[in-house]
């Protein structure tokens, strides 16, 4: 059955650092989401990305935060300087439309800020 | 998307039906009702989505009551890999542009 996946498993960046969380969604899906998850709390939905461009995003989703699909398999989160907050599990997700589509989610990254 | 309302946590012995209870009263005409389930901090998985009838697919039924105020995740023989957070999820198309709107959820544990 196809999976999303994510890379890498658990990262570990100092504060201010840049970071790069890749998934590879699943390979017709056209529709990509990035949520996070801080330990103990509720899955937020940070972003939605269609057609190479943001469609949606929460409020969490600040200038710190980016989103790229540079070639036809990858789908990256940048988080261009973080902070101790970041820490948190970081699931990438897909869905083939937008209709009523249930949503396959990868199995996260967690990101841990020192 | 309609706001959601779970028990936070429920008990079942192993074998037995797992009937896990959501409260919908504000969803719209329009509004699916999704199921996921996160096993320990795993990705979410799907499980099951309605609109007005019943649903069954091979991991669980759904049972929506006429109206539409509430539902039933059916878990008809519950294994001690069942246990995790189970989110019951009112949305206009499985998320679409917005995302979904995770709450806490109802936490399941298969007892053995």
């Amino acid at each position: 059955e196809p999976e999303v996946t994510q890379t890498p498993s658990h990262q570990v960046t100092q504060m201010g650092q840049e970071v790069i969380l890749r998934c590879v969604p699943i390979s017709n899906h056209l529709y990509f989401y990035w949520y996070r998850q801080i330990l103990g709390q509720k899955v937020e939905f940070l972003v939605s990305f269609y057609n190479n461009e943001i469609s949606e995003k929460s409020e969490i989703f600040d200038d710190q935060f980016s989103v790229e699909r540079p070639d036809g398999s990858n789908f990256t989160l940048k988080i261009r300087s973080t902070k101790l907050e970041d820490s948190a599990m970081y699931f990438c997700a897909s869905s083939e439309w937008w209709d009523t589509d249930t949503q396959y989610f990868g199995p996260g990254t967690r990101l841990t800020v020192l | 998307d309609a706001k959601t309302t779970q028990p936070p946590s429920m008990d079942c012995a192993e074998g037995r039906a797992a009937n896990l209870p959501c409260n919908h009263s504000t969803i719209s005409g329009n509004e699916y009702v999704y199921w996921y389930r996160q096993i320990h901090s795993q990705g979410p998985q799907y499980i099951i989505h309605g609109l007005k009838n019943n649903e069954t697919n091979e991991m669980a039924s759904l049972i929506i009551t006429e109206d539409r105020k509430s539902s039933t995740l059916i878990l008809p023989h519950a294994t001690l890999r069942d246990t995790a957070v189970y989110y019951c999820i009112g949305s206009y198309s499985g998320g679409g542009a917005d995302g979904l709107t995770f709450g806490k959820g109802t936490h399941l544990i298969i007892q053995p």
